[in-house]
């Protein structure tokens, strides 16, 4: 059973572009979680999906970022006219179930920097 | 409003001595505790975690973490410091009881450095 996976590892844009980020959840899991953590910083809730649904976007900038989860396919967290201030390492998680105790498993990222 | 603080965002300990990363939070409800560590350019990887139950949590790697509700802590402790321990570690909450679903509030983390 393969991990989370998160495609691109890095990603470079320039100022303006678009920024496509891709996670596939670990099998059998059809809920996701979006993090991104800042250079010397934790990581910061962004927004959780369940399959074809938002359910909590409260940590989603509310321009240029959106968020989805289709039935088919992986999540994708979208980042329209990319600035300096995007650039960040992009975590995705994963769990079978949406309650408090269960694992989330983690990918390993995807690293954006914005040129 | 839920938080968590560590305190020292970098600790040095030799390699044998004791391991000791210090994590306080607050929550208005009762939280659900997590440490986890992340290996350069990887991603988390869940150490261990306090739900309910026994107060003293033993995880991965000879890792535990002791939840203390009067002083809203859970230190991350280990009694021998490795080489390979060397990584950055994260303590997280979620609310228990209070939403329904795992979204984590992260502390800043802790770099570990490891000694020979």
């Amino acid at each position: 059973n393969a991990g989370v996976m998160q495609n691109p590892r890095h990603l470079v844009r320039r100022r303006g572009q678009e920024a496509r980020l891709r996670c596939s959840p670990m099998k059998g899991h059809s809920h996701v979680y979006w993090y991104r953590q800042l250079p010397e910083e934790g990581l910061k809730f962004m927004v959780y999906l369940q399959k074809e649904n938002i359910i909590d976007e409260s940590g989603m900038p509310k321009e240029r970022f959106s968020a989805e989860f289709p039935k088919e396919g992986p999540s994708i967290l979208r980042i329209q006219q990319v600035v300096r201030g995007d650039s960040a390492a992009y975590f995705c998680a994963s769990s079978p179930r949406g309650t408090v105790n269960t694992e989330a498993f983690f990918g390993q990222g995807t690293r954006l920097t914005v040129v | 409003a839920q938080s968590v603080t560590q305190l020292g965002s970098h600790v040095s300990v030799s390699e044998g001595a004791l391991v000791l990363l210090r994590c306080n939070y607050s929550s208005s409800v009762p939280p659900y505790l997590f440490w986890y560590v992340q290996y350069p350019n990887q991603g988390l990887q869940l150490l261990l975690k306090y739900t309910t139950g026994a107060t003293l949590v033993k995880g991965i790697n000879g890792f535990e973490a002791e939840f203390k509700k009067s002083e809203t802590s859970f230190h991350l402790t280990k009694p021998s410091a490795h080489m390979s321990d060397a990584a950055e570690y994260f303590c997280a909450v979620s609310e228990a009881g209070g939403t329904s679903y795992g979204k984590l509030t992260f502390g800043q983390g802790t770099i570990l450095t490891v000694h020979p």
